[in-house]
Order: structure tokens, then sequence, then C-alpha cells
């Protein structure tokens, strides 16, 4: 089945300790991204990768990292976690080329940061 | 201004209603423009690309009026099944396949 594979679903953890959230496709997509939403701001582009070892910023990247060592996985990294990163993260991925091509999205992590 | 706008909501309508949704953009270079569907803390999932000429699934329609930037989805005999939030969402030009969201339309469809 295509898809797009987060984790962990939930986490909580504490201010300061790093974590990593995992996201893996397995549909042979170029581009991948994450995404935050909030209450009221909606999804918002944390990093994107056109491509392996190509990362770039998107809205909201402070605080955040990303790496693209390989095709099929795109993990985001919170090297020092803070309230203000707790929300629903989703990755989500597509082919580059296309018009028509929509993203498919991760079933998403909700992240509490206390 | 955001560069996707929409109706937050919510909209009630009763089952069986045909119920539409508004969005404007603000970027005229804006290339590609989606709906997606979006059920309560889950992930969005698209519903149907828009097209200039229009385009229909059943029973949704989406239209796009570039000269005004603006996007419609139509919803006719609406189902309990169609509750969700429904987001406009486009891509920008020389975005490299970036999408921007709008902050979505709460629809409920109530028996």
């Amino acid at each position: 089945e295509a898809q797009v594979t987060q984790n962990p679903r939930y986490l909580i953890t504490v201010t300061g300790k790093k974590l990593t959230v995992t996201c893996s496709q397995n549909m042979n997509h170029e581009y991948m991204s994450w995404y935050r939403q909030d209450p009221g701001l909606g999804l918002r582009q944390i990093y994107y990768s056109m491509n392996v070892e190509v990362t770039d910023k998107g809205d909201v990247p402070e605080g955040y990292k990303v790496s693209r060592k390989e095709k099929r996985n795109f993990p985001l990294i919170l090297e020092s976690p803070s309230p203000n990163q707790t929300s629903l993260y989703f990755c989500a991925s597509s082919l580059v080329q296309g018009n028509d091509y929509g993203y498919t999205f991760g079933s998403g992590t909700r992240l509490t940061v206390v | 201004r955001k560069e996707v706008e929409q109706d937050p909501g919510p909209f009630n309508v009763p089952e069986g209603a045909t119920v539409a949704f508004n969005c404007t953009y603000s970027n005229s270079a804006s290339q590609s423009f989606f709906w997606y569907r979006q059920d309560c803390r889950k992930e969005p999932k698209l519903l149907m690309s828009v097209y200039s000429s229009g385009n229909e699934d059943g029973r949704f329609t989406a239209q796009l009026n570039r000269a005004s930037q603006y996007i419609s989805l139509l919803i006719r005999d609406s189902k309990l099944s169609d509750s969700a939030t429904y987001l406009c969402v486009v891509t920008l030009s020389g975005s490299a396949r970036q999408l921007t969201f709008g902050s979505g339309t709460q629809l409920t469809v109530l028996p």
C-alpha cells in the first residue's frame, strides 16, 4: 500500500530533550515536506526536500532540523524542544513533476513539550 | 493579507443540502489548485484538483476563476460523512511544489 509513515503518533517530552520524528514513504517520491498545524493558523511548512541531500527552509524553520540521506526517509529533528513547538506535525510527499499531483500525508504526530 | 483565504465557517447544513465553499488567493502567478479534506485529528487527504475548465467528481464540483483569483467547491446532496474541514490549497509559481494551505472551512452535515 502506498503510504507515508510517521512515528511516533503521540509524544510527550520535556523542554530541551532532543527528539526525532521519523517519516518514510514507499512511493519513490522525490519531494518531501514537514508541516505543523496549529488552531487558527492552518498548516505551515517547516522544511522541504526536493531530493536526496537537497533540503530548504519553509515558512517556520526555527528550532527544527531535517536530513535527507535516502530518498524514502525525511526525519524531523528538534534539538532542544520548547513548549511553543507543541503542535500536530505532518510529513508529506509528492512527485516533483506534474501539476495534478497533490501531497500524500502521513497520519500525523501530536507532540507536547512540557 | 493571507496568501490563501477561506471562510472558516462553521457551516451547519441538513443532510441532502447543497453547500458551497469559496477560497481566494493573492498571488496571481499561482499555478495549481486543490481541495483537501481533513477529518478531525487526522491527516489532510486530496479531494480533488481544480482545473481552469472546472471539474466534477460525483457530488463534488470545483471551479477556478483565474481573473478573480477565486476557487470554489460545491457539494450536492450532502451526506453525514461529508462532515469535515475542507482546505483550499494553492501551489505558488516558482515554488517547486510547495503548497500553501488555507485555514480551512468546517462543515457539519446534520441528520
